[in-house]
């Protein structure tokens, strides 16, 4: 099926850790949406960014979308663990809404 | 305000079966999207309804099909199920159409025998 790259695929950090997943598209985007989706749960909508270099902060969570608009990160500082669960972007195209294949996060206490 | 939700929690069927999975979406929200996960991997997207209308779909056999009711609520239907149609699968709902932020319900997990 159709999906847009993440990476890493999987990250472990210790708790406290700086954390960055990363969303590559091979076309510019006109938005992305970020989702989280925690272990045996649904994906819950985190964000959206629409402005070219646009960043957005949500507590310990920063945002970003490229320049050129073909790329967005997420960025947790100071992992809990809490921010254990599965990172997904997802862009617009062609009237449907294509997930990226997801950074699996897990925190070490 | 009540979640999308969707019934049933777990499905148990055997191949060839014919599976039906349902979904209420949040009230007020006119637009339904299904989605496929399989184990441990992304979400693939199914169909999209929008005002009792298919307004797209991805790349699933014609044996996936569904449709959207009057009060919006929506079905998916699997025809002669395959032991790879075993997936979690999740239904979300948007105010409107565009690239609005999709709520999702808990899903239904179907189990192919």
């Amino acid at each position: 099926g159709q999906q847009v790259m993440q990476i890493p695929q999987y990250q472990h950090v210790q708790e406290g850790e700086d954390f960055t997943t990363y969303c590559n598209s091979s076309t510019t985007l006109s938005n992305i949406q970020w989702y989280k989706q925690r272990p045996g749960g649904h994906p819950v909508f985190l964000i959206q960014l629409v402005k070219s270099g646009e960043v957005k902060k949500q507590k310990r969570l920063t945002f970003q979308f490229g320049e050129a608009k073909k790329n967005s990160s997420l960025h947790i500082t100071a992992t809990q663990t809490t921010d254990v669960g599965t990172y997904f972007c997802a862009e617009e195209n062609t009237d449907k809404l294509i997930f990226g294949t997801g950074t699996r996060l897990q925190v070490f206490p | 305000e009540a979640g999308v939700t969707q019934s049933p929690t777990h499905l148990i069927k055997t191949r060839g079966q014919q599976a039906t999975l349902r979904c209420s979406p949040i009230s007020g929200h006119t637009s339904v999207y299904w989605y496929q996960q399989a184990l441990g991997l992304g979400l693939q997207f199914l169909l999209w309804y929008d005002e009792g209308e298919e307004r797209n779909r991805g790349n699933f056999p014609p044996r996936f099909s569904g449709r959207q009711f009057p009060n919006y609520s929506s079905e998916l239907n699997v025809n002669a199920l395959e032991l790879e149609d075993s997936a979690l699968y999740l239904c979300a709902s948007s105010f409107g159409t565009g690239f609005k932020p999709q709520h999702f319900g808990d899903g239904t997990r179907l189990s192919i025998l």
